[in-house]
């Protein structure tokens, strides 16, 4: 089955210690996001990649980066964990992103926790 | 601007009962609405969406919701509820922009417990 994976399931972090979360996708969509989710709370957007067009939320901290090395593999770089970093964080891809109607897909999350 | 609300953030269900949880968008132009269904400690899923074809919507895992453009609403239903429906349930509208990224508005999120 087409789908949207992410790995690890669960991290642990230490504070200042940079971590790295992947996402991939088989569903070959041109359109790749990555949210951000506290607990009893909406999902945030981070920043998105159109193909290797990379946008970012005017609200998102620099110390959140990401990379889009192909069409398959996103990655969520978070370069010094603070505590309020601890969240869920979501991948999605869509097909297109000028198309209202078109769904994005999610991963299952990736659960950051900061010690 | 566009934007939704979800109106209850708990409900609570008894199995086998209705259930009925309510959303109201915002919107300049023709929205696009959908649902998503979110289990504890999991991504989100795709319940069902609207798309300016048919007003009523029918998902999957029997949910169906009906838009109504004079209410501005697109409450979600199910006639009788299971236990696997306990979870967090997001009413998300699509934020169009002209040519610009399209990007996905959530609601709050309303929280669905079902009893036995």
């Amino acid at each position: 089955d087409a789908m949207v994976i992410q790995n690890p399931r669960y991290q642990v972090t230490q504070f200042g210690k940079p971590v790295t979360l992947s996402c991939s996708q088989t569903l070959n969509h041109n359109v790749m996001y990555w949210y951000q989710q506290k607990s009893s709370q909406a999902p945030k957007l981070l920043f998105h990649y159109y193909d290797k067009d990379f946008n970012n939320e005017a609200d998102t901290p620099d110390n959140f980066q990401s990379r889009r090395p192909n069409t398959s593999f996103c990655f969520l770089d978070i370069r010094s964990p603070g505590l309020g970093d601890a969240a869920m964080y979501l991948c999605a891809t869509s097909r297109d992103r000028r198309q209202p109607t078109y769904e994005q897909y999610f991963g299952p999350g990736t659960r950051l926790t900061v010690t | 601007a566009q934007s939704v609300t979800q109106l209850d953030s708990h409900v609570s269900v008894s199995e086998g009962t209705p259930v009925l949880l309510r959303c109201n968008y915002s919107s300049s132009y023709s929205p696009s609405l959908f649902w998503y269904v979110q289990h504890p400690n999991k991504g989100l899923q795709l319940l069902l969406k609207y798309t300016s074809a048919a007003t009523l919507v029918k998902g999957i895992n029997g949910f169906e919701a009906e838009f109504k453009k004079s209410e501005t609403s697109f409450h979600l239903t199910k006639p009788s509820a299971h236990m696997s429906d306990a979870a967090e349930y997001f009413c998300v509208v699509s934020d169009r922009r002209g040519g610009a990224t399209n990007k996905l508005i959530f609601g709050t999120g309303t929280l669905l417990a079902v009893q036995p």
